[in-house]
């Protein structure tokens, strides 16, 4: 079946450092790439999305690339701060209007 | 606007006990569903309703899981009898138009 796959599984950086999460997904039809950050207790938490007429998206310390034709995209957070750190998801649509698949999840530990 | 609300926050019972958890959206979107977490793992989607009716429900152990909406507002999901593989985190979402909103989750233990 369709799936999305996301590295890394863990990642620790230093505070004021940049991070990069990677994921890749199957489905050619898949348009939309959200970006989830959860905290220990809570549910995910969107963070930053791209649709895929868009190759890149930035808010603030916070871009989101996608490579249409390789199917990947990814997120990268500049300027770690400590309160980053969360486990972070990405997930793609299954077809143009289906429900989202999640990856595995990375977590992201920054230390002060 | 309020988020979505789940209830209870944490439950635990015993194997080949039922539970049912609750899920109030985000007033407006018709789009809700019910993903299950395990420990270390992404959500991975149960059941996706749109106003009232099911859209997809490919993956629900039909066995014993069951979900409806009635009305098109709340939701119940229910388990019943529980496993032990069943201990997750059940998560509602809702959306109107692309972006997920999620409830904080029910903790379900099954011993």
């Amino acid at each position: 079946g369709e799936n999305v796959e996301q590295h890394p599984s863990t990642l620790s950086v230093q505070e004021g450092d940049s991070a990069v999460i990677k994921c890749t997904y199957s489905d050619s039809a898949s348009n939309y790439f959200p970006w989830y950050k959860q905290e220990l207790g809570k549910g995910p938490q969107l963070i930053i999305d791209i649709r895929s007429n868009v190759g890149e998206k930035k808010d603030q310390r916070i871009a989101v690339t996608l490579n249409k034709t390789a199917k990947h995209f990814s997120l990268h957070i500049t300027e770690t701060q400590p309160e980053d750190s969360a486990v972070y998801f990405c997930a793609a649509n299954l077809g143009s209007q289906g429900n989202l698949i999640f990856g595995k999840g990375t977590k992201l530990s920054v230390k002060p | 606007e309020a988020g979505v609300a789940q209830s209870p926050r944490y439950k635990i019972i015993e194997k080949r006990q039922s539970v049912a958890f609750w899920c109030n959206p985000i007033s407006g979107h018709a789009t809700l569903y019910w993903y299950q977490q395990i420990l270390g793992q992404g959500p991975k989607l149960l059941i996706q309703f749109q106003n009232n009716g099911v859209v997809d429900d490919s993956q629900l152990p039909k066995d014993r899981f069951s979900a409806e909406r009635l009305k098109g507002v709340d939701s119940t999901l229910k388990i019943q009898p529980a496993k032990l593989e069943d201990s997750a985190v059940y998560l509602c979402a809702s959306s109107f138009f692309g972006g997920y909103t999620f409830g904080s989750g029910t903790r379900l233990t099954v011993v």
